[in-house]
């Protein structure tokens, strides 16, 4: 079964803090994998995806196979950084985005 | 500018009532999604739109029906709403769904809520 689990509902730190939001991942083969950033009152939209292996916003996240994980990762949080974070991947089909339950991230001076 | 626009963003209805949620595009993508997000849910895939092909998620309850009568606008119905259908609906497009062009740009969302 595919699914996307992120185990952390809640992170706090402080700014300046090293950040990682986990993500751990089943999928039968190679995975998409994703990461959306929701911030207050805007709407859902894509930080970044593994195959870019990109970093926006300072964030970086790694795919793993062995430890299936997509851990995304910042070095020195900011107070801007505080939002709901979404990891997601797309189905077998690849017809339909699977989204894990978010965590939030609060960063706090 | 908003690219992918839902209306209304608060819809509020009476159980048993039809109601309708709209949702348009100015990017001109060939395929629409509508998700529900229930509070501290992940979003969860309805139904989508390639150009005019509808695809349905299997688990999506017959009670949920969508309509795309372009490229730019897609409805979401809902027949008979429960108190169980109050949640955050979102619609989303992506220029194709494989590949590199399979990013899904996402509205503001409805909030229904059923009374």
């Amino acid at each position: 079964a595919q699914r996307v689990t992120q185990p952390e509902k809640l992170l706090s730190v402080f700014k300046g803090a090293p950040v990682e939001l986990k993500c751990n991942y089943s999928y039968s083969g190679s995975p998409e994998l994703f990461w959306y950033v929701q911030y207050s009152r805007q709407r859902l939209q894509l930080l970044l995806r593994h195959i870019s292996r990109e970093s926006i916003k300072g964030f970086t996240a790694d795919l793993n196979k062995g430890e299936t994980s997509f851990h995304l990762k910042k070095p020195f949080a900011q107070e801007e950084d505080s939002a709901m974070y979404y990891c997601a991947l797309y189905n077998q089909a690849g017809t339909a985005l699977i989204f894990g339950k978010g965590t939030t991230l609060s960063v706090s001076s | 500018d908003a690219m992918v626009i839902q209306n209304p963003r608060y819809q509020v209805t009476q159980f048993g009532k039809p109601v309708t949620l709209s949702c348009s595009q100015t990017l001109n993508h060939n395929v629409m999604y509508w998700y529900q997000q229930k509070s501290s849910q992940a979003p969860k895939l309805l139904f989508h739109y390639y150009d005019k092909d509808f695809n349905n998620e299997a688990d999506t309850p017959d009670n949920f029906q969508s309509r795309r009568p372009n490229t730019s606008f897609c409805f979401l119905d809902i027949r008979s709403p429960g108190l169980g259908d109050a949640a955050m609906y979102l619609c989303a497009t992506s220029r194709d769904n494989r590949g590199s062009k399979n990013i899904q740009y996402f509205g503001a969302g409805t909030r229904l809520s059923v009374l």
